[in-house]
């Protein structure tokens, strides 16, 4: 079975430019994450959905990040106006059930994107 | 809100020599699960703890979750340099929730 899949892999863009990631949970999962990592920060959740819906948004870090899923099969986060400080790897992550119930979450590769 | 520490942050070590990375949390976890993370890659799930006290191994690789559930430890021994990533716990935030807190990190390097 294919993992989660996400989309582009490497972004540069130049400050002020809209981005947009894309990824494809793993067929069957429930549970969709969005993380972001940096070395400063570590990994953070920004947002995850249950069933398509968002549950949790307190980790968004302001009105320029926003997150859709618009189905089971598909998920994604767009930051606009975009600045240098979103420079970071962002991950996608699904899950089959809970992580209280003692499910793992599968992370996709990331995708690298560097704000100019 | 709930924390989940790690120590140290990186850790050199020659290849054959043993290693460990602790995790610690401010509450009580109900499970707590470890990720490796290889140099330009993405987290990869590694194993799960449940029950207090629990001891898990994984070949050189053996995982302990506290009799508290606050803490638990990686013990790698006789490192190799397959080894070298950042391994970070990972814990659900309070309660009946999908909130995976990632730990802080440990990075390790193996010099051959």
């Amino acid at each position: 079975d294919a993992g989660v899949i996400q989309s582009p892999r490497h972004e540069v863009t130049e400050m002020g430019q809209e981005v947009t990631l894309r990824c494809k949970p793993i067929s069957g999962h429930n549970s969709l994450f969005w993380y972001r990592q940096t070395m400063m920060r570590g990994l953070e959740l920004l947002i995850y959905f249950n069933n398509n819906v968002p549950i949790d948004d307190s980790g968004m870090p302001e009105d320029r990040f926003s997150a859709k899923m618009p189905n089971a099969s598909f998920s994604t986060l767009k930051i606009q106006p975009s600045e240098p400080r979103d420079s970071a790897v962002y991950f996608c992550a699904s899950s089959s059930q809970g992580i209280s119930s003692g499910n793992t979450i599968y992370f996709g590769e990331g995708s690298w994107l560097t704000v100019v | 809100g709930q924390q989940v520490m790690q120590i140290p942050q990186y850790q050199h070590v020659q290849e054959g020599e043993d290693f460990t990375t602790y995790c610690n949390s401010s509450t009580t976890l109900s499970n707590i699960q470890w990720y490796k993370q290889r140099p330009g890659g993405h987290p990869v799930f590694l194993i799960q703890l449940v029950k207090s006290g629990e001891v898990k191994k994984q070949k050189r690789l053996t995982f302990q979750f506290g009799e508290a559930k606050k803490n638990s430890s990686l013990h790698i021994t006789a490192t190799q340099t397959t080894d070298v990533g950042t391994y970070f716990c990972a814990a659900p935030r309070g309660g009946a929730t999908n909130k995976l807190i990632f730990g802080t990190g440990t990075l390790l390097a193996v010099q051959p």
